[in-house]
């Protein structure tokens, strides 16, 4: 079956911007994670969505938002983009969760200048 | 907070080489992930460790996991050119959440 696919796998945005980021998970899938992965820090938690709605979410200003549709597809949003947000940006998505194994997408990298 | 500290962060070895890659925290984990990326890619989960003094072989790819569950590691026997990567290990949070907790890390380069 389909691994997970992220779209666009490449962005060049300008600071201020905002961008939305789009995730689609393996069919069947209801989990679907989202992380950022830089350098400096490694990947980091953003938020996670079952079923539409927000599950659990990691320490990052409210300019990082996201939402889950009932297909489960799933987009991410960063509003008032920052130099530091550059990064390498990741979905997961697992059957139900944490107890499942989690696949990874192969990421959208974002350059903000 | 549950971190995971993961050493070396970066290794340079000749083909045929062993090595051993840790992963280590001060909080305990349900289970512990190990994951391979490589470049332009997503991490590729290798192995899976749940219980405390667990080891696991893939090829040759052995993982342990500590009595404690508090740590975790990854030898690599005769390590292959097609070893390179990005090695990540991942402790689950608590509760029953997708949150990974990943360690930094560690760049892995087989020449050969």
């Amino acid at each position: 079956k389909a691994g997970v696919t992220q779209t666009p796998r490449y962005l060049i945005k300008t600071r201020g911007q905002q961008v939305t980021l789009s995730c689609s998970p393996i069919s069947g899938h209801r989990s679907v994670s989202w992380y950022q992965q830089t350098p400096g820090q490694g990947l980091q938690f953003l938020f996670e969505y079952f079923s539409e709605t927000q599950r659990n979410k990691g320490n990052f200003p409210g300019r990082f938002s996201g939402r889950q549709f009932s297909n489960s597809r799933s987009e991410m949003n960063v509003s008032t983009l920052e130099l530091g947000d550059s990064a390498l940006y990741l979905c997961a998505s697992s059957l139900l969760g944490v107890q499942e194994t989690q696949y990874f997408g192969p990421g959208t990298r974002l350059l903000v200048l | 907070t549950q971190l995971l500290e993961q050493s070396p962060q970066f290794l340079s070895i000749q083909e045929g080489e062993n090595l051993t890659v840790y992963c280590n925290s001060s909080s305990v984990f349900s289970s512990l992930q190990w994951y391979r990326q490589e470049p332009g890619e997503g991490p590729v989960l290798l192995v899976t460790v749940v219980t405390g003094g667990e080891v696991k072989k893939l090829k040759r790819l052995t993982f342990q996991f500590g009595d404690a569950r508090k740590d975790s590691s990854l030898h690599i026997t005769a390590a292959q050119p097609g070893d390179t990567g990005l090695y990540l290990c991942a402790g689950k949070g608590s509760g029953n959440t997708g949150k990974l907790i990943f360690g930094q890390g560690t760049t892995l380069q087989v020449k050969p």
